[in-house]
């Protein structure tokens, strides 16, 4: 069984940039939720996918978009970087999308916004 | 508005000893509650999950957690540490029938291990 999986691992962009993070849900997970976790906190929600529709968002302003695809994995785009968008970046998925079930946690991908 | 206090942002117990992790929530209806684990350089990894059933919920690793509604708390234990539960750990509440899974996290606990 494939877990979470996450691309890239890290990378490097400027600010004013774009970036696409990827994420490959566990196999039979139909709902996938992004995360930023800041140096030093706990991560936070940003929002979640079920059956490649938004379907709950955190406080986060709408440069952060996504996607999901037919095969469940996911996309997070984010324009116009801020230096503040410098974080680990966590996908999580799972079989509930209702908030009571056990998410799984990819590696995440870190980013850093010079 | 939910949130959840970790106290304490760094523990060093020695092996053997006592674990306790500490977390109080606040909310307003019924909370389901998480501990996850985050190992470095890994994604985090679900511990133990209180979801309205029994008040102490057993967890994997030897890991244990109380709900206290009283006290509004859920602090994590375990009886003897060991080495290799070295890592930072995460207390979560998410709003019962949320709709989606929006957990709120503290800001975590970093625990060390030391011989």
């Amino acid at each position: 069984e494939t877990g979470v999986t996450q691309s890239p691992t890290h990378l490097i962009k400027t600010r004013g940039q774009q970036v696409t993070l990827r994420c490959s849900s566990q196999s039979g997970h139909n709902t996938v939720s992004w995360y930023q976790q800041a140096l030093g906190q706990g991560p936070q929600f940003i929002f979640q996918y079920y059956r490649e529709e938004e379907n709950g968002r955190g406080n986060f302003p709408p440069r952060f978009s996504g996607l999901q695809f037919p095969n469940y994995s996911s996309e997070l785009n984010v324009n116009a970087l801020e230096l503040d968008d410098s974080a680990l970046y966590l996908c999580a998925s799972s079989t509930d999308r209702g908030g009571t079930g056990e998410l799984f946690f990819g590696e995440g991908s870190r980013l850093t916004v010079l | 508005a939910q949130s959840v206090t970790q106290l304490g942002s760094h523990v060093s117990v020695s092996e053997g000893a006592l674990v306790l992790l500490r977390c109080n929530y606040s909310s307003s209806v019924p909370p389901y509650l998480f501990w996850y684990v985050q190992y470095p350089n890994q994604g985090l990894q679900l511990l133990l999950k209180y979801t309205s059933a029994a008040t102490l919920v057993k967890g994997i690793n030897g890991f244990e957690a109380e709900f206290k509604k009283s006290e509004t708390s859920f602090h994590l234990t375990k009886p003897s540490a060991h080495m290799s539960d070295a890592a930072e750990y995460f207390c979560a509440v998410s709003p019962s029938g949320g709709g989606y899974n929006k957990l709120i996290f503290g800001a975590g606990t970093r625990l060390a291990v030391h011989p």
